[in-house]
């Protein structure tokens, strides 16, 4: 079992409606969650952190996160577009970091 | 400020050769990472370094070694590079524990 798991998708949806994608995790003594935004062909880039359970929300980027379930989300309301990417879960405990295989959400015009 | 560099940016080698990827940051950040990514598989740690003169293993690190040769700069040799190794190699880096990451534009490498 992979340390940080994700559905792979794609996840289709249709613009102006929210987007959720989820991740789980098999190492209870994680510490902090991370999502990160990928384009193809380029580097990762940071969407939001979360460290403690409940919700935390950036503008339209709203991170859940459940210890007790090992289990962290990410809701894109008022889906764009431009929202259309790979979306990377990464978990870190102490220095290591590791990440899922990625979600891919495909947002419909 | 460049934040984190890598090169070269794309390398093809032949079964067998040796070569070594650079990364240096310059935003005075104690960890640095590598990873690869390949199609379908996210991205996958291959060794990382919390402070200058440490390095640890990783999730995939067989066929490769790294030197954190001081704060800036942390470089990954493949030794005898195999057509498996043909990927996608991103170097990242961060202040400390719960900081989030930075990431290097990646390196292309084809191994044939």
């Amino acid at each position: 079992q992979k340390e940080v798991e994700q559905n792979s998708g794609p996840l289709s949806v249709p613009e102006g409606a929210i987007a959720s994608l989820n991740c789980t995790y098999s190492d209870r003594g994680s510490q902090s969650f991370f999502w990160y935004r990928q384009y193809s062909g380029k580097s990762p880039e940071l969407i939001m952190f979360i460290y403690s359970n409940g919700d935390k929300e950036d503008g339209r980027f709203t991170a859940q996160l459940n210890k007790a379930s090992q289990y962290v989300s990410l809701l894109i309301r008022d889906s764009q577009p431009s929202d259309s990417a790979t979306y990377l879960c990464a978990v870190n405990r102490d220095d290591k970091i590791i990440f899922g295989k990625g979600t891919r959400l495909h947002i419909l015009p | 400020n460049a934040g984190v560099t890598q090169t070269p940016k794309f390398q093809v080698l032949k079964t067998g050769q040796s070569m070594t990827l650079q990364c240096a940051q310059d935003m005075n950040h104690n960890s640095m990472y590598w990873y690869r990514q390949d199609p379908g598989m996210g991205l996958r740690l291959i060794y990382y370094s919390a402070s200058e003169g440490t390095t640890d293993k990783g999730e995939v690190p067989n066929g490769y070694n790294v030197s954190r040769l001081n704060k800036r700069e942390f470089s990954l040799r493949l030794e005898s590079a195999a057509p498996s190794q043909t990927s996608v190699y991103f170097c990242a880096s961060r202040k400390g524990v719960e900081e989030t990451q930075y990431f290097g534009p990646g390196t292309r490498l084809l191994v044939l």
